[in-house]
């Protein structure tokens, strides 16, 4: 069974560090991009990145481009966001998927989400 | 980049009724990039269409998917009570890039 097990939830001050963790099991791992979703309070889904965990290959969207930075370590089948200094408006919930391709590419499975608060 | 717009913003229905929502791309896309998801309250989004028109494994046959172009759209032909949530059309673009839509909300009327 495929499943994407997210880290719990975190409460930050503004300016702090932050990585969160997304762990796949009952696939290979390194065979799938895996993305990150930002859902921030009351809004919809905003992509934020994927990454390629069998050679680490990684693309943003240009919303998110350098202001977060995610990773994988295919050793322990886990991808990561990061934040060097977070923001109150970095307040969301951030969801994991996995990308399956047919035909072309989509999300199938979901993490079950980590939420962050941002508060001083 | 491809903009998602998907209408109604919400749709209220009685269970059993059909519920049609609509999303349209800013510019012809291929039907294989588009998919739905659902998203209930407090949970994570489930894909219930890939391709346009494939549902996902496990998804009734009361959910169908249809369009091409710049017009898809996502059908619940009998609504039962676990379908009152929202739903998200995407789009996959060009290297890797994703697109969301604001989403359907579907509530009980």
């Amino acid at each position: 069974e495929v499943q994407l097990v997210q880290s719990g939830a975190e409460v930050k001050k503004p300016g702090e560090s932050l990585k969160i963790s997304c762990k796949g099991s009952g696939y290979s791992f390194t065979s799938h991009w895996i993305g990150w979703v930002r859902q921030m309070p009351g809004k919809g889904l905003e992509w934020m990145g994927i990454i390629y965990p069998g050679d680490s290959d990684t693309r943003y969207s240009p919303s998110f481009q350098g202001q977060v930075t995610i990773s994988a370590d295919k050793s322990i089948s886990t991808a990561y966001l990061q934040w060097s200094s977070l923001k109150a408006s970095d307040t969301a919930m951030y969801y994991c998927a996995r990308v399956e391709y047919s035909s072309s590419y989509y999300f199938d499975y979901w993490g079950q989400g980590t939420l962050v608060t941002v508060s001083s | 980049e491809i903009v998602l717009t998907q209408s109604p913003g919400t749709l209220s229905l009685s269970p059993g009724e059909r519920a049609t929502l609509s999303c349209r791309a800013s510019q012809s896309v291929s039907s294989s990039s588009l998919a739905w998801c659902q998203q209930k309250p407090g949970q994570a989004p489930r894909l219930l269409i890939y391709g346009a028109s494939s549902r996902a494994t496990g998804i009734p046959d009361r959910f169908s998917g249809s369009g091409s172009g710049t017009d898809f759209t996502l059908t619940i032909s009998r609504l039962e009570p676990e379908d009152f949530a929202v739903y998200y059309c995407q789009q996959y673009g060009s290297s890797r890039t994703w697109t969301f839509g604001q989403g359907t909300k579907v509530e009980i009327k």
